[in-house]
Formats: structure tokens, sequence, C-alpha cells
């Protein structure tokens, strides 16, 4: 079992250009959350996906965005890049409609984004 | 306020010491408490569930939850140098809920 995987490590952007990061859940699990970790500081949810919508939705504006595939993978992507959306983006999975029991979240490794 | 405080360290101790590791959260309205280990350049793992109030041990770490405090912590015992690590608390409303993760505690475990 390849457990959650994300794609690419690593990225490096310029401000104003736009970013697409890749997330595939771990076998059998259905449901994405996408979170934003800033340096030195805890993961902040984006939003998350379930059935291929947008089920929750945390404090990030509009140019962050997402879809969810058939096959249950996942994109986040953010348009108009700030300084301040330097940081590492983890994905989580998990089986159930809104995620399921909070212990059942398997986080994948993160990409790391540096916007200069 | 930040709906969860967690003191970010690093805190620095030696081998086969005992780590304690706090939170304290504004929101009573959690219910479902966690504890996340996170290696460096790595996603967060899953170390202790707790479920509303009480104690939950598992080998040489317990979790606890005081919510007349709304303070819980997580105690290591015999710490080794391989638990050098990140640890994030994280809270939840309901099983079903996104996560609200504290800042992490960076922890040094020294041989």
């Amino acid at each position: 079992d390849a457990g959650v995987t994300q794609s690419p490590t690593h990225l490096i952007k310029t401000r104003g250009q736009q970013v697409t990061l890749r997330c595939s859940p771990k076998s059998g699990h259905d449901t994405v959350s996408w979170y934003q970790q800033a340096l030195g500081q805890g993961p902040q949810f984006i939003f998350q996906y379930y059935e291929e919508e947008e089920r929750q939705r945390g404090n990030f504006p509009d140019r962050f965005s997402g879809h969810q595939f058939p096959n249950y993978s996942s994109e986040l992507n953010v348009n108009a890049l700030l300084l301040g959306d330097s940081a590492l983006y983890l994905c989580a999975s998990s089986l159930g409609l809104a995620g399921g029991p909070v212990e059942t979240q398997y986080f994948g490794p993160g990409t790391r984004l540096l916007v200069l | 306020q930040k709906e969860v405080e967690q003191d970010p360290g690093p805190l620095s101790v030696p081998e086969g010491a005992i780590v304690s590791l706090n939170c304290t959260y504004s929101n009573s309205a959690f219910q479902y408490f966690m504890w996340y280990r996170q290696y460096s350049r790595k996603g967060p793992e899953l170390l202790m569930y707790t479920y509303s109030s009480g104690n939950k041990e598992d080998g040489r770490f317990t979790a606890q939850v005081d919510k007349s405090s709304k303070y819980i912590s997580l105690f290591i015992r015999d710490s080794q140098p391989s638990d050098s690590a990140t640890y994030l608390c994280a809270m939840a409303t309901s099983g079903y809920s996104t996560l609200t993760f504290g800042k992490g505690t960076m922890l040094l475990v020294s041989p």
C-alpha cells in the first residue's frame, strides 16, 4: 500500500504565477483534505473534497481552488501567487462522508512551495 | 487569541528523560484531541487520539485531556533520540470534522 502520495515534492514559482499540486489518496480512501503549513506553524485547513465536490472550506481566499477526480485523486490550484503562499502543502485522505473519523486521516509527505 | 496554543520550543532533553508536551485551547466545542509527530520534511503521523476527557496510554506515550481546564498533555517516557521531531496537537469538534492544529513543539533528545 503506497499510502498518500503527493507531487511534486518541491516547487519554485515567482509572484503572480499559478501552481497546481497533486495528491493521490491512500488505497480505499475517498475523501481528500488539503492543509497549508507555513514555516514554524501548524497545518491550516484549506478545503476538503468528497464525491468530486468541495464539502468544507477553511479561511482561504478564492485564489485557492481544487478539484477531485473520479479516481479520488485531487488537485490544489493557487492563482496569482504571493510571497506568503510559500509553505508546505499537505494532503490528507480518509474514508467516508465529511472525512471520516479524525483518527483515520492519513497525511502525505507534502509539497514544499517557494514563491520568489 | 488563537483557538489552540502550543509552545514552539525547542525542548531539549537527555536520552531517558520524561518529556511533557502541552496545549491549551479556547473552543469548548472541541471533543476530539490528537497528537501528531512530524519528522523534518515529512507529513504528520498520528500518535495518539483521545475522545473527551481522560487518559490514554500506548507504550511509552500517555495522552491526557482536562476539558475543565481546556488543557491537553502528551507524556513520553524513556525518551529516545529517535523521538526527536515536532509534536503537533490537533483538535476537532466531531469525529468527522476538520482538524485545528497547534503550532507544534520541536523536541530534541540528545544521546
